[in-house]
């Protein structure tokens, strides 16, 4: 079974950091570009940032530029997000997605994990 | 980046209605769009790929159609558990973006 779960999401000052995981299971990890894709209280899903299969291409939106930092470990089949700077605008459930490279869907996402940006 | 804007923002229908959801793209996106159901505290859902492609597990009751810049999807015969917010969202280009979701309520 396809299996995506993530973990390290809580309650954090802003400017404070966060490192989120996410684990995956059951497919070939290193085959598929991996996501992170947020959900902020009362707004709908935004994409965050995409790695690519090989860990050879990163991508982020201009919202969390330069603070967000995605990176993957292939062989323990987890993709992380290093969250730096974190602002209350970040407060969201965090998901990460995955996605055969190219124009294709997100197929597959874990179940979210909250990160609360408040002092 | 490429807008996705999706209408209504919410509808109210009764079991057995036909309803749709329309989502525009700003520029033209060829077929590269998707279409995903979220419920209230679980994770979003694919439902439909490449403008029409039901995804495997989706229920044969919805429908999907377009290409370019508009989209519809259908759902005939509505049914309590069809009671969710859906998103459309583009493939097409980077940054990936999503409409801003349709509220749909079982009356």
């Amino acid at each position: 079974e396809v299996q995506l779960v993530e973990s390290g999401g809580g309650l954090v000052q802003p400017g404070g950091s966060l490192r989120l995981s996410c684990a995956a299971s059951g497919f070939t990890f290193n085959n598929y570009a991996m996501n992170w894709v947020r959900r902020a209280p009362g707004k709908g899903l935004e994409w965050v940032s995409s790695i690519g299969a090989g860990d050879d291409s990163t991508l982020y939106a201009d919202s969390v530029k330069g603070r967000y930092t995605i990176s993957r470990d292939n062989s323990r089949s987890t993709l992380y997000l290093q969250m730096n700077s974190l602002r209350a605008e970040d407060t969201a459930v965090y998901y990460c997605a995955r996605k055969f490279p190219g124009s294709y869907p997100f197929d597959c996402w874990g179940q979210g994990t909250l990160v609360t940006v408040s002092s | 980046d490429i807008q996705m804007t999706q209408s209504p923002s919410s509808l109210s229908a009764s079991v057995g209605d036909r309803v749709t959801i329309t989502c525009r793209a700003s520029q033209s996106i060829s077929s590269s769009l998707n279409w995903y159901q979220q419920k209230p505290g679980k994770a979003p859902r694919l439902l439909i790929y490449t403008a029409s492609t039901l995804q495997s597990g989706a229920p044969s009751r919805l429908s999907a159609s377009g290409s370019g810049t508009d989209f519809i999807l259908a759902i005939s015969g509505l049914q309590p558990e069809d009671s969710a917010t859906y998103y459309c969202q583009q493939s097409y280009s980077t940054p990936w973006t999503f409409g801003q979701g349709t509220k749909v309520e079982i009356k």
